[in-house]
């Protein structure tokens, strides 16, 4: 089994919808969990992190940790065809640069 | 500043051949990531350097492949020999010294090598 566990997708929503993207880990020494962004034929790129359980909203984006359930998510209000990408959730335990990725999901956004 | 920098961006090699990735990270950042991207595994840490010292290579699959930092300035991933299951995108990344930014990787734009 692996540590962190995404939903490959596709997933394809129209244009300003809310979109929640969510992955599971069963690594319970995580702490900080981040989000990457991936556009097609481009290296990865942070979007946000947090740091243990709870909500940070940056923007149109909000990240949410939930440690009792290992789970996490990423919400995207106003969903626009330019956040058309793949996501990948990321996680690292303190005091330990590595970090562990999911698998990706592909988003598509129609306009 | 340019951001991290890979070359090359394709490499097209047949199985056998030995192949060599190279990494500039950007100005100032201490520590490197080599990843490996494939659409079953997903992105896969293989090795990361700090102040180029090697710290964890437990992700390197076997001994065709390895890794060197010579300087803070260069790191090269070698693959010998190649073989068809090494196709794949590799990555590199680097992040600053600061504790707080070790959540943060700035990734390059990959290298996409294939194995014929």
């Amino acid at each position: 089994q692996k540590e962190v566990e995404q939903d490959p997708g596709p997933l394809s929503v129209p244009e300003g919808a809310i979109v929640s993207l969510n992955c599971t880990y069963s690594n319970s020494a995580f702490q900080y969990f981040m989000w990457y962004r991936q556009y097609s034929r481009k290296g990865p790129e942070l979007l946000m992190y947090t740091y243990s359980s709870g909500n940070k909203e940056d923007g149109r984006f909000t990240a949410q940790v939930d440690k009792s359930s290992k789970y996490i998510s990423l919400f995207i209000r106003d969903s626009q065809p330019s956040d058309s990408a793949t996501y990948l959730c990321a996680m690292r335990v303190r005091g330990n640069e590595k970090l562990t990725f999911g698998t990706g999901t592909r988003l598509t956004i129609i306009p | 500043d340019a951001g991290v920098i890979q070359s090359p961006r394709h490499e097209v090699t047949e199985m056998g051949q030995e192949v060599t990735l190279r990494c500039k990270p950007i100005s100032g950042h201490n520590s490197l990531f080599w990843y490996r991207q494939t659409m079953m595994r997903g992105l896969e840490l293989l090795i990361y350097f700090n102040n180029n010292v090697p710290i964890d290579d437990s992700g390197m699959p076997e001994d065709r492949f390895s890794a060197k930092m010579p300087n803070a300035s260069f790191s090269t991933l070698k693959i010998q020999p190649s073989e068809p299951r090494d196709s794949a995108v590799y990555f590199c990344a680097s992040s600053p010294p600061t504790r707080r930014a070790k959540n943060i990787q700035y990734f390059g734009a990959g290298t996409r090598l294939s194995v014929l």
